[in-house]
């Protein structure tokens, strides 16, 4: 199985200032059709988790664009502009490449 | 409005059965592929099962493999899931959700708890 880590475990963030999540997978997350399947998702305190990013760097609709995705083969960073009290949560990273899908451990946001 | 209710979540004893139901209403249910995910208290995130669009095609996690039946019925907007030998790892809350890869809408359910305990 393809083994996905995320770091930091825990993201202290100052209101307006910028945060990054880092993911890495334990081999190459593109696909034989050329694309790479990596998906960012954000679960908020009490709530089902919601996807923010696919296929890297694709922002879902809806999600505002101080959220970004970036990254390549093994190594994959979701950037946050400039954070906002509404992003506190736990985010997941989630390879869709490979057999069984598999989601990184979660890096908790919240607010210093 | 998009909809996912799961529903059949509830305490089991160790070795028991249980069968999951997700309906399904406010979008396409037939033309997508449909996925349970489970939650562990306080725990992370971990997919659990998959079912093509048609029912033609599956996929399990190996922890549940043998003991889970993923299964749909796109006339009745329904997604199911038979756990039987149940095991007190298999406590979560478990969602159903669409899951994408690709640049469709991802949607979830609120999720059902399921208790494994004596």
């Amino acid at each position: 199985d393809v083994v996905m880590t995320q770091s930091p475990l825990s993201l202290p963030v100052t209101l307006g200032q910028p945060a990054s999540i880092s993911c890495r997978s334990s081999q190459s997350l593109v696909h034989s059709d050329g694309n790479t399947y990596l998906n960012w998702f954000l679960q908020r305190p009490g709530q089902s988790p919601r996807r923010l990013i696919y296929k890297v760097s694709n922002r879902d609709s809806g999600v505002p664009d101080r959220f970004s995705g970036s990254g390549s083969g093994t190594d994959f960073t979701l950037k946050v502009s400039r954070v906002e009290a509404e992003d506190v949560g736990i985010y997941y990273c989630m390879q869709g490449t490979h057999w069984p899908r598999t989601f990184g451990g979660g890096t908790k946001v919240e607010i210093k | 409005e998009v909809q996912l209710v799961e529903s059949g979540g509830g305490l089991v004893q160790p070795g028991g059965s249980l069968r999951l139901s997700c309906a399904a209403s406010g979008f396409t249910f037939s033309s997508y592929w449909m996925n349970w995910v489970r939650q562990a208290p306080g725990k992370g995130l971990v997919w659990v099962s998959s079912i093509k669009s048609d029912g033609s095609s599956t996929s399990y996690a190996d922890s549940v493999r043998g003991r889970f039946t993923i299964s749909r019925d796109n006339a009745k907007n329904t997604l199911y899931l038979q756990m039987s030998s149940l095991r007190a790892e298999d406590t979560a809350v478990y969602y159903c959700a669409t899951l994408p890869v690709v640049a469709v809408a991802d949607y979830w359910g609120q999720g059902t708890l399921v208790t494994v305990s004596s």
